[in-house]
């Protein structure tokens, strides 16, 4: 089973700010890589497949990149609808699909 | 558009069955695969088990395997998880989610119902 980490378990950014998480395979998924975001009481939701490509209605602010074992997700100027938890799902050794154990973005 | 809409939340005893459904519109339901994924309590996501309703075909993950069963009822487009003898450890929400990959069971969950929260207390 591919086993992912994300780091850090919290980010704290100010609105309008930065924030850049990070996701690491234990071994090679190649492209096979989705970001997903959840709100509080919420389903997730798919931002980010194929480890670049943004998902429909996903806003432009919101950019994946990497390849292989390492992963970033970027959010360029954060907006108070984008605090929430994120995480990343590999999908290229399936069964079973594994996700990293989550970032929470919070206000600072 | 697509939907996937759960059934509402259960409390159930130790010791109890339970299905719960999650009702698919907006797609060819036999096409695409449904998984199950379970987050407990202030914790992260795990893959539980899916289904191809096209032939109901079901591969589960070893955690899960002998203690959930997932079925799919075409006629109205639903998929079910279900326990025969739930614990209190299966609290959770768990979630549906549709395969964005058509009659393969690649891909990824592009997108999921909305949850149904399972409490088992005495």
């Amino acid at each position: 089973e591919i086993v992912m980490t994300q780091s850090p378990a919290t980010l704290s950014v100010s609105p309008g700010g930065r924030a850049t998480l990070s996701c690491r395979a234990s071994q090679s998924v190649r492209s096979s890589l989705a970001w997903f975001q959840q709100k509080p009481g919420q389903a997730p939701r798919l931002l980010i497949y194929g480890a670049s490509t943004r998902a429909t209605g996903i806003p432009a602010r919101f950019s994946g990149s990497g390849s292989g074992t390492e992963f970033t997700l970027t959010i360029s100027s954060l907006q108070s609808e984008d605090f929430a938890v994120y995480y990343c799902q590999q999908y290229i050794n399936w069964p079973p699909w594994t996700f990293g154990q989550g970032t929470k973005v919070e206000i600072k | 558009e697509v939907q996937l809409v759960q059934s509402g939340a259960e409390v159930k005893k130790p010791g109890e069955s339970l299905r719960i459904s999650c009702k698919a519109s907006g797609y060819s339901f036999t096409s695409y695969w449904i998984s199950w994924v379970r987050q407990m309590p202030g914790k992260g996501l795990e893959w539980m088990g899916n289904i191809d309703p096209s032939d109901s075909y079901t591969k589960y993950s070893p955690s899960f395997q002998g203690h959930v069963t997932v079925s799919t009822d075409n006629s109205v487009t639903t998929a079910y998880l279900q326990w025969s003898s739930l614990k209190a450890s299966d609290t959770a929400m768990y979630y549906c989610a549709k395969h964005s990959v058509p009659y393969d069971s690649a891909g990824y969950p592009e997108k999921w119902g909305q949850g149904t929260l399972v409490t088992v207390s005495s």
